[in-house]
């Protein structure tokens, strides 16, 4: 079974920061690779897809790199509005296996 | 606008059935994959099941297998889950989302609101 691993769980930030998360795959899923930011009591929101794909509409600040089996999302500037839940999820077997997500918080 | 409404979700007791309902407007429903994802409380996302545009492809997580099915009615632009042998571990906001692109390689870029599903005695 795929297993995808996302580090750090939690994340302590203040406005302005750069922010890195990273994702990593128990196997290559080459670069069918998604991140999702979460905020409480809402869907999530996709933000970025086959690993470094801007979604439209989503900020610049955010970006993806990676390819194989370790993925980053880098917030390049934090914002108020980014303080939330972001999640990884590999697409390339047909068990599309979620990260445990990475709690970003303020400092 | 691009939209997918959860409905059905509710309290069962363990061993019960559900059926949630997935309305979409505002694309061509019959174009695109469709999947069901879960989110225990205070927990992250599962991922449940998947269904093809035309429905002839399926599949199913592990933990859902045998129990739950999914199916879609292109004419009324709505997808469904069956929801059979209810265990508490089923206890989950369900959530509906589209698959961007055709095909199996796809991120899902529409979600809808989610709707509560509570297996409980």
């Amino acid at each position: 079974d795929f297993q995808m691993t996302q580090s750090p769980s939690t994340l302590s930030a203040s406005v302005g920061d750069r922010v890195t998360i990273t994702c990593r795959a128990s196997q290559s899923v080459s670069s069918w690779l998604a991140w999702y930011q979460q905020k409480p009591g809402k869907a999530p929101k996709l933000l970025i897809y086959k690993a470094s794909t801007l979604e439209s509409g989503v900020p610049s600040r955010f970006s993806g790199s990676g390819s194989g089996t370790e993925f980053t999302l880098t917030i390049s500037s934090l914002q108020p509005d980014d303080f939330a839940t972001y999640y990884c999820q590999q697409y390339d077997s047909y068990s599309r296996t979620f990260g445990q997500g990475t709690k970003v918080e303020i400092k | 606008q691009v939209q997918l409404v959860e409905s059905g979700g509710g309290l069962v007791q363990p061993g019960g059935s559900l059926r949630l309902s997935c309305a979409a407007s505002g694309f061509t429903f019959s174009d695109y994959y469709m999947s069901w994802i879960r989110q225990a409380p205070g927990k992250g996302l599962e991922w449940v099941s998947y269904i093809s545009s035309g429905g002839s492809t399926i599949y199913y997580g592990d933990s859902v297998k045998g129990r739950f099915t999914i199916s879609r009615d292109n004419a009324q632009n709505s997808l469904f889950l069956q929801m059979n042998s209810l265990r508490a571990d089923d206890t989950a906001v369900y959530y509906c989302a589209r698959a961007m692109v055709r095909g199996l390689k796809s991120a899902f870029d529409i979600w809808g609101q989610g709707t509560m599903v509570t297996v409980s005695s």
